[in-house]
């Protein structure tokens, strides 16, 4: 079975660094399309990254130069760290697979990153 | 690519046809997708490149368009069609997200 387990979300103070991870099951990160997708309390979806089979990676402009996205293919995991956190990346940052080009087929329960003083 | 869609919220009946629309700045050709967001759970793909239903979703729900117009339809809406509803567009990176249309019960 196709899964995919966030974790790593906690409290930070603006301007702090976090980490979160993405733990995949039932297949392989290091031949599948992963992105982050974030949504904040009560607002919509918002994609934030992506990382394509071959390891090109594409950032929003809202996190471009602050997040970077890498997968482990040894641990088969999918990280995103974020530096010099805001308040306004307060969110539910979900994992999901892509078939490349295609829609987000498998979604995790997200990890929450509350960035307050 | 900027995507909208409309309405943002609508309230219908138990059994009335819906249709929610979504529009990209540009031609995304055929790689637009919809999702279902029920509350408190992640979203779930519901139909992939414009109307390729995916496994296991009713077949209430369909989808059309191409180029820069799209449709989601739900046929004859059901109790647990309850959701927040979002196009996506994965033609180009950055991938793009409409901004959603709440589904209501009347």
């Amino acid at each position: 079975e196709v899964q995919v387990v966030e974790s790593g979300g906690g409290l930070v103070q603006p301007g702090g660094s976090l980490r979160v991870s993405c733990a995949a099951s039932g297949f392989s990160v290091s031949t599948s399309q992963m992105n982050w997708v974030r949504q904040a309390p009560g607002k919509g979806l918002e994609w934030v990254s992506l990382i394509y089979i071959d390891g090109t990676t594409y950032y929003a402009d809202s996190v471009k130069g602050r997040f970077t996205i890498s997968r482990h293919n040894s641990m088969n995991t999918l990280d995103l760290q974020m530096n010099n956190l805001r308040v306004e990346d307060t969110a539910l940052y979900y994992c999901a697979r892509q078939r490349p080009g295609y829609g987000l087929n498998s979604w995790g329960q997200g990890t929450l990153v509350t960035v307050s003083s | 690519i900027q995507m909208t869609q409309s309405p943002s919220s609508l309230s219908a009946s138990i059994g009335d046809r819906v249709t929610i629309t979504c529009r990209a700045s540009q031609s995304v050709t055929k790689y637009l997708n919809w999702y279902q967001q029920k509350p408190g759970q992640p979203p779930k793909l519901l139909i992939e490149a414009a109307s390729s239903l995916q496994s296991g979703v009713p077949s209430r729900f369909s989808g059309s368009g191409s180029g820069t117009d799209f449709s989601l339809t739900i046929s004859s809406l059901q109790p647990e069609d309850l959701a927040t509803y979002y196009c996506q567009q994965s033609y180009s990176s950055p991938l793009t997200f409409g901004p959603g249309t709440k589904v209501d019960i009347k």
